[in-house]
């Protein structure tokens, strides 16, 4: 069954350094989806991208966050100036159609020093 | 902004018993889609079931159904039959029908005894 999958599945990085966040949603899906889970806490929505551009976007997506589709397959996520509350487990998201189930990826567990 | 509760930060079942998680939700709006999320310790989140708010019908998968309340914005599982496979955490949520953001509850952790 295809799967969603995530690298690396954890990264360390120190404060201030950019970081990509690597994703490869299931292949024939349109809609892809950051979530990111900080310990304890509730999975927040980061962003929504379809056709090549952010369809929707929470508060969180600041400037500081930027998504990318590179090729046919990848899905990014880059965060330029890594803070210490960023860091939290995140979820890349894919779906075939805007109101079907969302299939998830394991995970990146994102710590900042 | 909607919301979602689970108060149950934790629950138990005896195994081949029955359990059931609940869900509450908060929208104004009348068109939506609600989901239960399993996650094993370690491992991705992974549909267990899913309902749309127009269906009256309650929606079953096996051993889990739900029981869902639109009037009191209540969407409860029911595991039949727990097995220890079973044992994971259970995210609920709430789409709407605008928008694509899925929007999580904090999650109850299931325990399996043997």
């Amino acid at each position: 069954e295809p799967e969603v999958t995530q690298t690396p599945s954890h990264q360390v990085t120190q404060m201030g350094q950019e970081v990509i966040l690597h994703c490869v949603p299931i292949s024939n899906h349109l809609y892809f989806y950051w979530y990111r889970q900080i310990l304890g806490q509730k999975v927040e929505f980061l962003v929504s991208f379809y056709n090549n551009e952010i369809s929707e976007k929470s508060e969180i997506f600041d400037d500081q966050f930027s998504v990318e589709r590179p090729d046919g397959s990848n899905f990014t996520l880059k965060i330029r100036s890594t803070k210490l509350e960023d860091s939290a487990m995140y979820f890349c998201a894919s779906s075939e159609l805007q109101t079907n189930e969302q299939f998830f990826g394991p995970g990146t567990r994102l710590t900042v020093l | 902004a909607q919301t979602v509760t689970q108060s149950q930060p934790e629950m138990s079942v005896q195994e081949a018993e029955t359990v059931t998680l609940s869900c509450t939700y908060d929208t104004s709006e009348s068109d939506y889609y609600l989901f239960w999320y399993k996650q094993p310790p370690s491992r991705q989140m992974i549909l267990v079931i899913r309902q749309e708010a127009y269906k009256q019908q309650n929606a079953t998968e096996n051993r889990f159904s739900v029981n869902f309340q639109k009037a009191a914005k209540s969407f409860s599982l029911k595991i039949s039959d727990s097995q220890l496979g079973d044992a994971a955490m259970y995210f609920c949520a709430y789409r709407g029908n605008t928008g694509n953001q899925f929007y999580f509850g904090t999650g109850t952790s299931l325990t399996v005894i043997p």
